[in-house]
């Protein structure tokens, strides 16, 4: 079984700050994980996602996310934040099978402020 | 090309009332998923299809709920005698492969609302 807990149902920051959007997972399995994207009135956009190469994972738009086995966490960032990066963000994690879906956190709304 | 489309975009029904979801996914894309978006609850799975396959149904909430897929490709999400409860955004997506293989393609959803 999996399960993904994200911290924080919002976030805020100013434009220029970094952003960090916390996920910490549980897995019976080794996990694959995820970040999507949801912008308003939109479907999902995947971020990007970890499937056992490099534990740092760089996605679009200048995300990037970082595996820690010990911590059981793969909390994204950004460097520097921008107004369009205002969304809901998703964590997700998967079991590293064919036949596994995507379980996902209840997300973090980032609030970007000029 | 073109993307995952959901009808209709707003659905509003009176409670008892049964309603029907649609989805068409990507073409070519073998897998096909349905969830269910409540506020400040995230995404709930609720069913899967993969080709041929029987659908993987571990997440409808109740006996109420029932889709299927034609001909491998567009998805019906069937709600009977909805709820209050019910009321919520579903999502479809679909992916070129089953499980993790396959970035899920989104659809913008359905916003259904039971009175």
């Amino acid at each position: 079984a999996q399960s993904v807990t994200q911290l924080g149902s919002h976030v805020s920051v100013s434009e220029g700050a970094l952003v960090l959007l916390r996920c910490n997972y549980s897995s019976s399995v080794p996990p694959y994980l995820f970040w999507y994207v949801q912008y308003p009135n939109q479907g999902l956009q995947l971020l990007l996602k970890y499937t056992s190469a490099a534990t740092l994972v760089k996605g679009i738009n200048g995300f990037e996310a970082e595996f820690k086995k010990s911590e059981t966490s793969f909390h994204l960032t950004k460097p520097s934040a921008h107004m369009s990066d205002a969304a809901e963000y998703f964590c997700a994690v998967s079991g590293a099978d064919r036949y596994s879906t995507l379980t996902f956190g209840k997300g973090t709304m980032l609030l970007v402020s000029p | 090309g073109a993307g995952v489309s959901q009808s209709p975009s707003n659905k509003v029904t009176e409670k008892g009332k049964d309603v029907e979801l649609r989805c068409d996914p990507i073409s070519g894309h073998t897998a096909l998923y349905w969830y269910r978006q409540s506020l400040g609850q995230g995404l709930e799975f609720l069913i899967y299809f993969q080709g041929n396959s029987a659908p993987d149904k571990s997440g409808l909430p109740s006996d109420r709920f029932s889709a299927e897929r034609t001909g491998g490709s567009v998805s019906t999400l069937t709600i009977q005698r909805t709820q209050q409860e019910d009321s919520a955004v579903y999502l479809c997506a679909s992916s070129l492969y089953q499980g993790f293989l396959g970035e899920q393609y989104f659809g913008p959803g359905t916003r259904l609302t039971v009175t």
